[in-house]
């Protein structure tokens, strides 16, 4: 069965300054990965998608994420991160079937003045 | 269009107490799924449906059942409530499956005593 795991809980970063959260993933195939983003009490908006091509793929308000397969890892990364950034963020990953969506268990990101 | 709806947006419920949390959505979607989500565990599917008449399990069914009569209705049966099951609950849909973008509802905050 495939598994996703986000290495860190919660990051702390100035706004204005880079991002980069950790997704790595275990997955027999070349699998579908998602970066989906949790604002405070609301439901999951996606950000970007990955499913073959091009490795570096670019989502919704200024992410990228870059799909390395000898890594085994999907990072998220933002030049500039903005006050509004401040969110959770789910990692996701689905098999072949595109039935199922297995989520990490998120990073919540808090954006300093 | 309204998106997807869910209530209600809160519940108390006593042990062994049943309950429906309702979900529709207004986009035509044939997939509809149901997540929920605890703290340190990010969002795990309950059960799924790829189209009126068809559901399926997801990781955690024990405990929920879900109908899908309709294309617009995906509710979400608690048998009998137990505090294992307190927690946040998610509806989404998509237009054909779980790796085309999912949209979510604002979710169902649920306390079982």
């Amino acid at each position: 069965a495939q598994s996703v795991t986000q290495p860190d809980i919660h990051i702390t970063v100035s706004e204005g300054a880079s991002l980069e959260l950790r997704c790595n993933y275990s997955y027999g195939a070349t699998p579908y990965l998602f970066w989906y983003v949790q604002s405070p009490g609301q439901g999951l908006q996606l950000l970007l998608k990955y499913f073959s091509g091009d490795t570096l793929v670019q989502g919704i308000k200024g992410f990228e994420a870059e799909f390395k397969r000898s890594q085994s890892s999907f990072n998220l990364r933002k030049p500039s991160v903005h006050w509004s950034d401040a969110a959770e963020y789910f990692c996701a990953v689905g098999p072949g079937s595109a039935r199922q969506l297995t989520f990490g268990s998120g990073t919540q990101l808090t954006v300093l003045p | 269009n309204a998106g997807v709806t869910q209530t209600p947006k809160f519940q108390v419920l006593k042990t062994g107490q049943s309950m429906t949390l309702q979900c529709a959505q207004d986009m035509n979607h044939e997939y509809m799924s149901w997540y929920r989500q605890d703290p340190g565990m990010g969002l795990r599917l309950i059960h799924y449906s790829v189209g009126a008449g068809i559901t399926d399990q997801g990781e955690v069914p024990n405990g929920y059942n879900v109908s899908r009569s309709t294309t617009e209705d995906f509710p979400l049966r608690l048998l009998s409530a137990a505090p294992s099951q307190t927690s946040v609950y998610f509806c989404a849909s998509s237009l054909t499956g779980a790796y085309n973008e999912q949209f979510f509802g604002p979710g169902t905050r649920l306390t079982v005593l």
